[in-house]
């Protein structure tokens, strides 16, 4: 069965200081992908990242990163030198080629000023 | 920018009530999807559709629930007798093509079910 884990219910950080969100997955699929999204107050859904199981190379946009490290089943998600616009839910999301996404407990990151 | 559309953002129906939530996915997206996040919980995975039928389906997508693409544009959640633990929101996705594997998910903004 296909899990994803987010170990931080809540984080809190204050502006500029950098963050790092935690998501670790178990799937026995050789083929899957991995997602993050984010779920400001407003409560939409908005997605960040897709990250397939054959590419571990991290990625950088802008004052977010991703590191996929599949020895240890990891897709860690930072944000750097954040900014109270950040303060939302974020989840890690997991799926194969059906396109059901199991989705992670999700995050809430507190920033303040 | 193309975007997926639900109404109505807030429904309050009773207890035994017939529910019927309306999605409008991108215009050129093939794949559906209907999810629920009970307040303060994660999102949960109900059903996928495809070329007019479900895909797959999760466990709490009993026979209380069915989805319908009534026309070209609209897709449909149904509950046919609420519950209160039916209260949520509820969200619906659309996606592109799975070949090369699955594209990102692009989610309407939710309707909150409130069963009271």
């Amino acid at each position: 069965a296909q899990k994803v884990t987010q170990a931080q219910t809540e984080i809190s950080v204050v502006e500029k200081e950098d963050v790092t969100l935690d998501c670790v997955y178990e799937t026995r699929d050789t083929t899957y992908y991995l997602f993050w999204y984010k779920q400001p107050p407003s409560g939409e859904l908005v997605f960040l990242i897709r990250r397939n199981s054959f590419d571990e190379q991290n990625e950088i946009s802008g004052r977010y990163s991703w590191n996929f490290q599949k020895s240890t089943s990891s897709f860690n998600f930072t944000i750097t030198a954040s900014q109270v616009v950040d303060s939302a839910v974020y989840f890690c999301a997991l799926t194969s080629n059906t396109g059901k996404l199991i989705f992670g407990q999700g995050t809430t990151l507190q920033v303040k000023p | 920018e193309p975007e997926v559309t639900q109404t109505p953002s807030h429904q309050v129906t009773q207890m035994g009530q017939e529910v019927i939530l309306r999605c409008v996915p991108i215009s050129n997206h093939l794949y559906f999807y209907w999810y629920r996040q009970i307040l303060g919980q994660k999102v949960e995975f109900l059903v996928s559709f495809y070329n007019n039928e479900i895909s797959e389906k999760s466990e709490i997508f009993d026979d209380q629930f069915s989805v319908e693409r009534p026309d070209g544009s609209n897709f449909t959640l149904k509950i046919r007798s609420t519950k209160l633990e039916d209260s949520a929101m509820y969200f619906c996705a659309s996606s592109s093509v799975l070949a090369g594997g699955p594209y990102e998910q692009y989610f309407g903004p939710g309707t909150r079910l409130t069963v009271t």
